[in-house]
């Protein structure tokens, strides 16, 4: 089993609809959870972080179900420039210290259609 | 603020040349540096990382290497490239007063021919 796994997709979405990804994790001892965008052949970065209760960024939802071991992240009224790979990120450092033991997803393909 | 350049942005070298891929830092100090490689249809891979000067850990064995001459310098270096080692290379920063935020450089494009 991958220590973090995603459905690489593409998810091909109408503008304006919502989408939803789930990503799972291997180890239970994980600390924290992210969700990175990574736009084609631009480095990622932070979409938002991933806390036990779940979170809310405007249209972006995140949630994490530590039983199950896995986050989702939802997008609701999608527009075109959400088109991007989100990366699952899994922090498996024990001490929640450092970040070198930060393990991405391969990624999910979205392609918001106009 | 801080920024995080690395350079060369692409290029393409044959199999058994070398490789020195350099990463920089500014507006911090004492960073956590990062080399991430990511292969296509592949996950990002940790490759190196370094709590300080001369401090480097390494993830997986492979013809790769890394030095930190100075707090905000990064290298990612090789002796002969295989074809193996083709991929979009990251570095990346972050400081203990982050939440888990890596903030990455614009990447490096490696094609070995």
């Amino acid at each position: 089993r991958k220590e973090v796994e995603q459905d690489p997709g593409p998810f091909n979405v109408p503008e304006g609809a919502t989408v939803a990804f789930n990503c799972t994790y291997s180890n239970s001892a994980s600390q924290s959870f992210f969700w990175y965008r990574q736009d084609c052949r631009k480095e990622p970065k932070l979409l938002m972080s991933v806390y036990s209760s779940g979170n809310e960024d405007g249209r972006f939802t995140a949630q994490l179900n530590r039983a199950s071991q896995y986050i989702s992240l939802l997008i609701r009224d999608s527009k075109l420039s959400d088109s991007a790979t989100y990366l699952c990120v899994v922090n498996m450092s024990p001490t929640n210290f450092g970040n070198e033991k930060l393990t991405f997803g391969t990624g999910t393909r979205l392609t918001i259609i106009p | 603020s801080q920024t995080i350049h690395q350079w060369p942005a692409t290029l393409v070298q044959p199999v058994g040349s070398p490789l020195s891929l350099e990463c920089t830092v500014e507006g911090t100090s004492n960073p956590n540096l990062y080399w991430y490689r990511q292969a296509a249809g592949r996950g990002l891979q940790l490759l190196f990382y370094s709590v300080g000067i001369g401090q480097i850990s390494s993830e997986v064995p492979q013809n790769l290497s890394a030095s930190r001459p100075q707090d905000r310098q990064f290298i990612l270096s090789s002796k002969k490239l295989l074809l193996s080692d083709s991929g979009f290379y990251l570095c990346a920063w972050t400081s203990l007063i982050n939440t888990g935020e890596l903030f990455f450089g614009e990447g490096s494009r490696l094609t070995v021919l």
